[in-house]
């Protein structure tokens, strides 16, 4: 079936540090693939997404490239800051199908 | 536009008894899923509602249901709650005219404690 791995958290990293999130998935089809970000108390927000292979969504200064030839879909972001800290989901949808699936969450902690 | 509210946001329950939770989508979405989240299974997809009718279904035991009102308000009811019900629920909207993907738009979430 479709899954979503994620690397296991928390990550701890000083302000201003690189981030690599990593996320592989396993689906049959062309999936769209997407970060979701978790902030306390709060539902998901739509981080960035990309629906073919070899796109490269970006949003507030994150980036993550849909690798089709490694099933990958990592997330980066060159300098974190303390707002960032939250936790990040990567997802996956097919398209003959509305439901998205996700992996299990990352934990970020972003300290001064 | 308003986002999707879920009411309530918090709700104590005891074993035995059944719950009903509430999703108000984005103004004009028709379609509504809801997502059950707890720290052992993380995300799971529960159930797609479009035009009052299930469109997709996840991998739940039927005491968990749903339903959908011609205004796209939807509502999903856990029957006889176990201890491993708690989580937190989570409401999403699109504005999806066919199956397929269309951005999902969530809630807060109702937090489900189940004693």
């Amino acid at each position: 079936g479709n899954s979503v791995t994620q690397m296991e958290g928390p990550v701890t990293l000083s302000e201003e540090a690189f981030l690599t999130i990593n996320c592989t998935y396993t689906a049959t089809g062309y999936p769209s693939l997407f970060w979701y970000v978790q902030y306390p108390g709060e539902g998901l927000q739509l981080l960035l997404k990309a629906t073919k292979a070899d796109d490269k969504g970006s949003n507030k200064g994150f980036e993550a490239t849909y690798r089709k030839e490694t099933t990958s879909f990592h997330l980066e972001k060159g300098s974190v800051q303390v707002s960032d800290s939250a936790v990040y989901f990567c997802a996956l949808v097919t398209s003959n199908t509305g439901k998205l699936i996700f992996g299990q969450g990352t934990t970020l902690q972003v300290k001064p | 536009k308003a986002g999707v509210t879920q009411t309530p946001r918090y709700l104590i329950k005891t074993r035995g008894q059944q719950v009903t939770l509430s999703c108000s989508p984005i103004s004009g979405h028709r379609s509504v899923s809801w997502y059950q989240q707890t720290p052992g299974q993380g995300l799971q997809f529960l159930f797609e509602y479009f035009s009052e009718t299930q469109r997709n279904k996840g991998n739940f035991p039927g005491r968990f249901s749903g339903r959908q009102f011609s205004n796209s308000r939807s509502e999903m009811n856990v029957s006889t709650l176990e201890l491993g019900d708690s989580a937190l629920y989570l409401c999403a909207s699109s504005a999806s005219e066919t199956s397929g993907y269309n951005e999902q738009f969530f809630g807060p979430g109702t937090r489900l404690t189940v004693l």
